[in-house]
């Protein structure tokens, strides 16, 4: 079954700087990759996701990429703000089948 | 606003006890999940269904049953409630297995 790495585990960025979290799957048959933000006490929520026909997606400040070949995908956070602080879950599935999360990435964006 | 809502954000159980945890969702999804979130371990898949009354094991469901009556209920039972079932349980449902989930607040589960 699919297998999803994911670093680093914790992530300390000064505001304003970038944040790039990365993953690996290891299913070449996965199509469909997420992101996930879960602020502390509250639930995991979507935040972005890319298919495999994609190689870039940007919404804002966050944008992820894909590279099918090498099997791995990235979150980007541009000028990064308190609020980002979080932990970061990215996840991958083939058709048909449930998504498959990595281990997650706190993220402290400090002020 | 769409929602998942799952009955209780805390629950304190002895060890022995049988457990039910029930998640509803109000978006007409077909599909609906049950993981497991711990420290360290990422979210873990207990169990899925794809339709009423059909379920799926994921990668974890040893200790844990579910039920689907109804489209809109997922319920997770622990017939033997233990120790190492301690957890966060976070129900969710899609429109289809591989599209976005939405999650609910999740059910912070002691067992003593």
């Amino acid at each position: 079954g699919e297998n999803v790495e994911q670093h680093p585990s914790t992530l300390s960025v000064q505001e304003g700087d970038s944040a790039v979290i990365k993953c690996t799957y290891s299913d070449s048959a996965s199509n469909y990759f997420p992101w996930y933000k879960q602020e502390l006490g509250k639930r995991p929520q979507l935040i972005i996701d890319i298919r495999s026909n994609v190689g870039e997606k940007k919404d804002q400040r966050i944008a992820v990429t894909l590279n099918k070949t090498a099997k791995h995908f990235s979150l980007h956070i541009t000028e990064t703000q308190p609020e980002d602080s979080a932990v970061y879950f990215c996840a991958a599935s083939r058709r048909n089948t449930p998504l498959v999360f990595g281990k997650g990435t706190r993220l402290s964006v400090i002020a | 606003d769409v929602k998942v809502t799952q009955s209780s954000r805390y629950l304190v159980k002895r060890t022995g006890e049988k457990v039910f945890l029930e998640c509803v969702q109000d978006m007409d999804h077909e599909n609906m999940f049950w993981y497991r979130q711990d420290p360290g371990l990422g979210l873990r898949l207990i169990y899925f269904s794809y339709d009423v009354k059909m379920k799926e094991k994921g990668d974890i469901p040893e200790g844990y049953s579910v039920s689907r009556e109804k489209k809109e209920r997922f319920s997770l039972i622990l017939e033997s409630a233990s120790t190492n079932q301690t957890s966060m349980y976070l129900c969710a449902s899609s429109f289809g297995l591989n599209y976005g989930y939405t999650f609910g607040s999740g059910t912070r589960l002691t067992v003593v």
